[in-house]
């Protein structure tokens, strides 16, 4: 029972440098979603999707990008990584936009540092 | 956007009741109140969720007041384990998708 698996949990960056943040659930949820949190804040999103093919932008999109070429599969790009991109990012997703049995089921987190 | 506020910090023993209360006064009619934990270094962790009528699981229980301003979530026997920092937080219907307003969170501390 895996749930929402991402990684790599732990990732140093030059400033601009590019990578890829990996997301995949098995729950089969329609619904996955890209956060990110800032130490002693809540959760900010950056990206959404209500099913395979299907993408929009969230709160703060900028520097960032998103495909959903499957059900399971969530990634989140950083193209020209910038200082201000250093956080914690968190992949969830649910059943009927977290109104469905269970809420949002999040991923553990990839902690990035930009210098 | 509609806010949440909930203490800094709250002191339970292991074993006993914990009720853990959260202000809402702006809530509007379509929003959902959630419920999450967070240990450190770890995602946020599903504890419960309502609209209006009070809500049971197998972790906690959810009152809310029936002007929906405000809300408890009831830990019925404190565990070690359930010392996290909790988030209330409102989540809004239509197609907010994935939109979540966070509270300040409760540092829960669990005594042994």
């Amino acid at each position: 029972n895996a749930g929402v698996t991402q990684t790599p949990k732990f990732r140093i960056l030059k400033i601009g440098q590019s990578m890829t943040l990996q997301c995949t659930q098995d729950m089969n949820h329609n619904y996955m979603y890209w956060y990110r949190q800032d130490p002693g804040m809540g959760l900010k999103l950056i990206y959404y999707s209500v099913g395979a093919g299907i993408t929009d932008k969230g709160e703060v999109p900028n520097g960032y990008n998103v495909s959903r070429s499957t059900t399971e599969d969530f990634p989140l790009r950083l193209e020209l990584a910038a200082p201000s991109q250093t956080s914690v990012y968190f992949c969830a997703s649910s059943y009927r936009d977290g109104q469905g049995i269970g809420g949002y089921t999040f991923g553990s987190g990839t902690r990035l540092t930009v210098v | 956007d509609a806010k949440t506020t909930q203490p800094n910090s709250m002191e339970s023993n292991e074993e006993e009741p914990v009720h853990l209360p959260c202000n809402h006064s702006t809530i509007s009619g379509t929003d959902y109140i959630h419920w999450y934990r967070q240990l450190p270094s770890q995602g946020p962790e599903y504890v419960i969720h309502g609209l209006t009528s009070n809500v049971n699981n197998r972790m906690a229980s959810l009152a809310i007041a029936e002007d929906r301003k405000s809300s408890t979530l009831i830990l019925h026997r404190a565990t070690l384990r359930d010392a996290a920092v909790y988030y209330c937080i409102l989540k809004a219907g239509g197609t907010s998708y994935g939109k979540l307003t966070f509270g300040q969170g409760t540092i829960l501390t669990v005594h042994p």
